[in-house]
């Protein structure tokens, strides 16, 4: 079946750095969507991105939806500590029903 | 902020019984989500409601589960005779329309099975 593939699995980062995180799959998709899971919460949508090429801005967040259709970036610049979570792309398959990726997960560094 | 309720927030319960998880969606939204994740696991997608009907499945949603919207503002998810490998967080999601996909997350229930 489709599938998305995320990377990387974890990052630890110093606060202030930018983060960069991808998701990529063998299959085209006409979505991309980014949550954000916080420890025992449900996830939270970030971005959406609709059109191949798009890019688009949430705060520090910016998102792009691959020209190829297969792949997404997500970017966050200048991280703070509450940046720290699980971070999912997802995508909706012919049938509607969303595909989610493993997660990346943002560690702080102490 | 309008949000997405869940109840319980956990719920133990013995392998072999019925649970019904509850979910109260945003109130103006039309289109309603359970999702599954196993512990540190990715999120599953389970079944979409719209108009008082199932929308779409997946293949986990078999005939022990239901759903259910008893009145204008719940929506039950209910899993007739439990497995130990249905403990999971069970996450219900709402949205106004579905081509959107801007599905809004309730904070889950963990259901835990013994």
């Amino acid at each position: 079946g489709q599938q998305l593939n995320q990377s990387p699995q974890s990052m630890f980062i110093q606060e202030g750095e930018d983060v960069s995180m991808n998701c990529t799959s063998s299959s085209i998709f006409n979505t991309w969507l980014w949550y954000k899971q916080d420890p025992g919460e449900g996830p939270v949508l970030l971005i959406a991105l609709y059109k191949a090429g798009e890019l688009t801005s949430n705060g520090r967040l910016t998102a792009q939806f691959g020209i190829t259709r297969k792949d997404s970036f997500l970017n966050i610049s200048a991280s703070i500590p509450s940046d720290v979570g699980i971070y999912f792309c997802a995508a909706p398959d012919s049938n509607y029903q969303l595909i989610w990726g493993a997660g990346t997960k943002l560690i702080i560094k102490p | 902020e309008p949000e997405v309720t869940q109840t319980p927030s956990h719920q133990v319960t013995q392998m072999g019984q019925e649970v019904i998880l509850r979910c109260v969606p945003i109130s103006n939204h039309l289109y309603f989500y359970w999702y599954r994740q196993i512990l540190g696991q990715k999120v599953e997608f389970l079944v979409s409601f719209y108009n008082n009907e199932i929308s779409e499945k997946s293949e986990i949603f078999d005939d022990q589960f239901s759903v259910e919207r008893p009145d204008g503002s719940n929506f039950t998810l209910k899993i007739r005779s439990t497995k130990l490998e249905d403990s999971a967080m069970y996450f219900c999601a709402s949205s106004w329309d579905r081509v959107d996909y801007e599905q809004y997350f309730g904070p889950g229930t963990r259901l835990t099975v013994t």
